[in-house]
């Protein structure tokens, strides 16, 4: 299993409070991902970082904003949470492309966040 | 842009055979991913196919056909464990630094 973890991994938060769910890779993979899960939406990517300070917004990233400041860390942070945050967060990460290739993404445990 | 369809359930027995199908539009990079996923689990990678065809690995085969923009997923033999649900993913973009996935297949295997 690739290692990936994340933290936490369930949290229960308030509306409009912050909240930084956290993604730790010891694979020094080059690109890292942020989806959320939810029931008849599917896997919806949120961000995703192709390099330390390098990052690009995904299909669903309104409210949301990431940062990676090292190679096997890649945060993400909801400003002010809302109801309709509450998903599953999954973190995954791949090494990438090689010519014509892609590489196949490894999925962290995810982190169930509710928003109240 | 990017769209992909694949059937919401299916049920099965096993023993079984079931080809759980999945079509896209793409305008990004070449290839397509299925992935596994359990109920409460990650998802886990299955196969990545680039070229057309059937691409075989043990009890699951995938196949693509890009100019058809359509694939499938083969399981034989089913057992329960195979209970779960499976997604097709295509590139995002051109770089193929992202992925879009369907919304899934749950499939249901009983004795």
């Amino acid at each position: 299993d690739a290692g990936i973890t994340q933290s936490p991994r369930h949290k229960v938060t308030e509306t409009g409070t912050p909240v930084t769910l956290r993604c730790h890779q010891t694979e020094n993979h080059r690109y890292m991902y942020w989806y959320r899960q939810d029931p008849g939406h599917g896997l919806r990517l949120i961000h995703y970082s192709y390099g330390v300070k390098d990052t690009d917004k995904g299909e669903v990233s309104d409210g949301y904003s990431v940062s990676r400041s090292k190679t096997e860390d890649f945060l993400l942070t909801l400003e002010s949470a809302t109801s309709s945050q509450t998903s599953v967060y999954f973190c995954a990460i791949s090494e990438g492309r090689s010519g014509r290739l892609l590489y196949e993404q490894y999925f962290g445990p995810g982190t169930r966040l509710t928003v109240t | 842009g990017q769209n992909i369809d694949q059937p919401t359930e299916m049920t099965a027995t096993e023993g079984a055979i079931v080809q759980i199908n999945c079509t896209y539009q793409t305008s990004g990079f070449n290839g397509l991913f299925w992935y596994q996923q359990h109920a409460g689990e990650a998802p886990t990678f299955l196969s990545y196919n680039v070229l057309d065809g059937l691409e075989e690995k043990g009890r699951f085969s995938s196949f693509l056909s890009r100019s058809k923009g359509y694939s499938y997923l083969l399981l034989k033999e089913l057992q329960m464990k195979d209970s779960a649900s499976y997604l097709c993913a295509v590139p995002a973009n051109q770089a193929g630094t992202a992925l879009i996935f369907g919304k899934g297949t749950t499939l249901s295997v009983s004795s």
